[in-house]
């Protein structure tokens, strides 16, 4: 079975620094990787997916992931942080074999950028 | 706007009742699934429906039902309810075919059980 682990439930970052989301996967075999953002009352929108083929994303909104098998982890990134960012992300795994509507998600990691 | 729709967007129900959810997936889109969203939490998969069959569940009780009609739009249903079933239920659509397809979530329905 797959799960995933976000390090940290709440951060805080200053807008233009760095965000830097951790995400920890437990799987036998490398999963399929997903990040996804809910902004407050919506649903999930998708930033970016690893399927096996480059180990470094590039989503929307300047985000960016790098798969690292050596250490089961695909962090998000973004360079400089927008009051935009601001909303909470959730870190999913998928099992190369299972749906793509089956999704083992994180507990969340709520981002709020300070001017 | 994802092309997943789902109605109401906040019901309450009491404590016993049964509720009915309703999820329009995105055109095209042959498979839906649930997802309960906790406060707080991360979204916990319900089950899944595959051209009008059940197709995987998650560790949640039998009172916990679905149905996939021949347009491909879903719908759950969650007899007795209890006040632990309060949360944020989202549906998400995907094309089961291919490498490239994502799975697309509506903007979900929050059930308030009192």
């Amino acid at each position: 079975a797959q799960s995933v682990t976000q390090l940290g439930s709440h951060v805080s970052v200053s807008e233009g620094a760095l965000v830097l989301l951790r995400c920890n996967y437990s799987s036998s075999v490398p999963p399929y990787l997903f990040w996804y953002v809910q902004y407050p009352n919506q649903g999930l929108q998708l930033l970016l997916k690893y399927t096996s083929a480059a180990t470094l994303v590039k989503g929307i909104n300047g985000f960016e992931a790098e798969f690292k098998k050596s250490e089961t982890s695909f962090h998000l990134t973004k360079p400089s942080a927008h009051m935009s960012d601001a909303a909470e992300y959730f870190c999913a795994v998928r099992g190369t074999t299972d749906s793509w509507g089956k999704l083992q998600f994180g507990a969340g990691t709520q981002v709020v950028v300070t001017p | 706007e994802t092309g997943v729709t789902q109605s109401p967007t906040h019901l309450i129900k009491t404590r016993g009742q049964q509720v009915t959810l309703r999820c329009s997936s995105q055109s095209g889109h042959n498979t839906v699934s649930w997802y309960q969203q906790a406060l707080g939490q991360g979204p916990q998969f319900i089950f899944q429906y595959y051209r009008e069959e059940e197709n995987g569940r998650g560790n949640f009780p039998p009172r916990f039902s679905g149905l996939q009609f021949p347009n491909y739009s879903s719908e759950l249903n969650v007899n007795a309810l209890e006040l632990d079933d309060s949360a944020l239920y989202l549906c998400a659509s995907s094309l089961e075919t291919g490498m490239n397809t994502e799975a697309f979530f509506g903007q979900g329905t929050r059930l308030t059980v009192v």
